[in-house]
């Protein structure tokens, strides 16, 4: 069956960095975009923005352009979201999801940013 | 970017209650809209897909329905397993909107 693994919980100081993975399980990886969702209690959900898992491309939200950079390793049916320069209100639980229209969404990491 | 206007923001009903949540578009999406349930520390869950389309797995008791730019959630009879949160996602223009969900508790 379909299956989104996701990296674990990230504690990370402001101004740094951190990259979050979603290895994809079950389909064709290339076949289906990947998206990503953050969800906070104040904001709720928000769309990040898809890659195309077999080119490369991407198109973002223009909230997170800056913010988050996706990447993929097709060798190993990964996909990466690097978020950079931290601050308090990238906490949040981030989530990949199946597709640019996202339907099967992994657990999601919680990424927690406090000095 | 779309506007999705969910309502209520929360509301509790009684098992066996007929249970409605909206959300209204500010722009046309068509019927490009997927409803999600969402459980406490859990992923959200697909119910409704292209607006009416029952997901896989998911109980008879579930529908989704269009009024020009109102979509809508209903659970005919509630159970208490569909306590939950609930959102809307438009996916007819990126970017992808949600609404900003529904609480949804049992009395």
């Amino acid at each position: 069956q379909v299956q989104l693994q996701q990296s674990g919980a990230e504690l990370a100081k402001p101004g740094s960095s951190v990259k979050i993975s979603c290895k994809a399980s079950g389909y064709t990886f290339t076949s289906y975009y990947i998206s990503w969702i953050k969800q906070t209690t104040g904001q709720g959900l928000e769309y990040i923005g898809y890659i195309n898992t077999g080119s490369g491309g991407t198109n973002y939200n223009e909230k997170f352009k800056g913010k988050a950079t996706l990447t993929v390793d097709k060798s190993s049916s990964t996909a990466f979201m690097q978020l950079s320069s931290l601050t308090p209100d990238d906490s949040a639980v981030y989530y990949c999801a199946r597709g640019n229209n996202p339907y099967n969404w992994g657990q999601g990491v919680m990424v927690t940013v406090s000095s | 970017d779309i506007q999705m206007t969910q309502s209520p923001s929360s509301m509790s009903a009684s098992l066996g209650d007929r249970v409605t949540i909206t959300c209204q578009a500010s722009q046309d999406i068509g019927n490009n809209l997927i409803w999600f349930q969402q459980k406490p520390g859990k992923s959200p869950r697909p119910m409704i897909y292209y607006a009416t389309n029952l997901a896989n797995g998911v109980p008879s008791r579930f529908s989704g329905s269009r009024s020009g730019s109102d979509y809508s959630l209903t659970i005919s009879s509630l159970e208490s397993e569909d306590m939950a949160d609930y959102h809307c996602l438009q996916y007819k223009q990126y970017p992808l909107t949600f609404g900003s969900g529904t609480k949804l508790e049992i009395k």
